[in-house]
């Protein structure tokens, strides 16, 4: 268990829809990773927060969004969602801002867009 | 610009053989390169972490790699391959440069398939 959490576990929506997709780091860690996997994109970076700001940016759409909160957990809010979007979306978390160091990852969200 | 290239998207052993997964790296700067496993239905595990310091390192579950600057390699070894040890291996390099702090970089994956 790496003390990263993530919910919902699995989620099934239409297309044209938005859902939020939400993550709690470890306690004590400050930055926040998205990823999304996918059979044909493989596992690719989306964004990072850091302490509530965002500090990194790869290959996430326009229709994707997220934020930090305060309390340092966080939200991926996916919407106009195509059948592409289905994948499974990681979350993770580090005590530093920089990946050179560990990052400890979530048990993901599987989203299904039918 | 970093990128990554993981050799063999499968690799079939029997238990008590040893484990080789390939990696190959492409990096503008000196990389922190990494290995994570994924078992099925799970999240990413990291295995080991190279970062500038010695270039033979030791990970979990008698896991290693060997950083090889003059071939671009980070390969991941195991002496004995034990059932548990089927799941999917990344390697991973962290991008660096303005924008990028947060930015790793995974390879496609290579499914490690055990034998008994």
């Amino acid at each position: 268990d790496s003390g990263v959490t993530q919910t919902p576990k699995h989620l099934i929506t239409a297309t044209g829809q938005r859902v939020t997709l939400r993550c709690s780091p470890r306690s004590g860690d400050l930055s926040v990773y998205w990823y999304q996997q996918s059979l044909d994109q493989g596992l690719q970076f989306l964004i990072q927060y850091y302490n509530g700001e965002e500090r990194a940016k790869g290959n996430i759409l326009e229709r994707f969004s997220a934020q930090q909160f305060p309390d340092l957990h966080s939200e991926l809010n996916l919407s106009s969602l195509e059948l592409g979007d289905s994948a499974l979306y990681f979350c993770a978390s580090s005590d530093r801002d920089s990946s050179l160091y560990e990052q400890y990852f979530g048990p993901g969200t599987r989203l299904t867009v039918t | 610009a970093q990128s990554v290239t993981q050799l063999d998207s499968h690799v079939s052993v029997s238990e008590g053989t040893p484990v080789l997964l390939r990696c190959n790296y492409s990096s503008s700067y000196s990389p922190s390169l990494f290995w994570y496993v994924q078992h099925p239905n799970k999240g990413l595990q990291l295995l080991l972490k190279y970062t500038s310091a010695a270039t033979l390192v030791k990970g979990i579950n008698g896991f290693e790699a060997e950083f090889k600057k003059s071939e671009t390699s980070f390969h991941l070894t195991k002496p004995s391959a034990h059932m548990s040890d089927a799941a999917e291996y990344f390697c991973v390099v962290s991008a660096r440069g303005s924008g990028n702090t947060g930015k790793l970089i995974f390879g496609q994956g290579t499914t490690l398939q055990v034998k008994p």
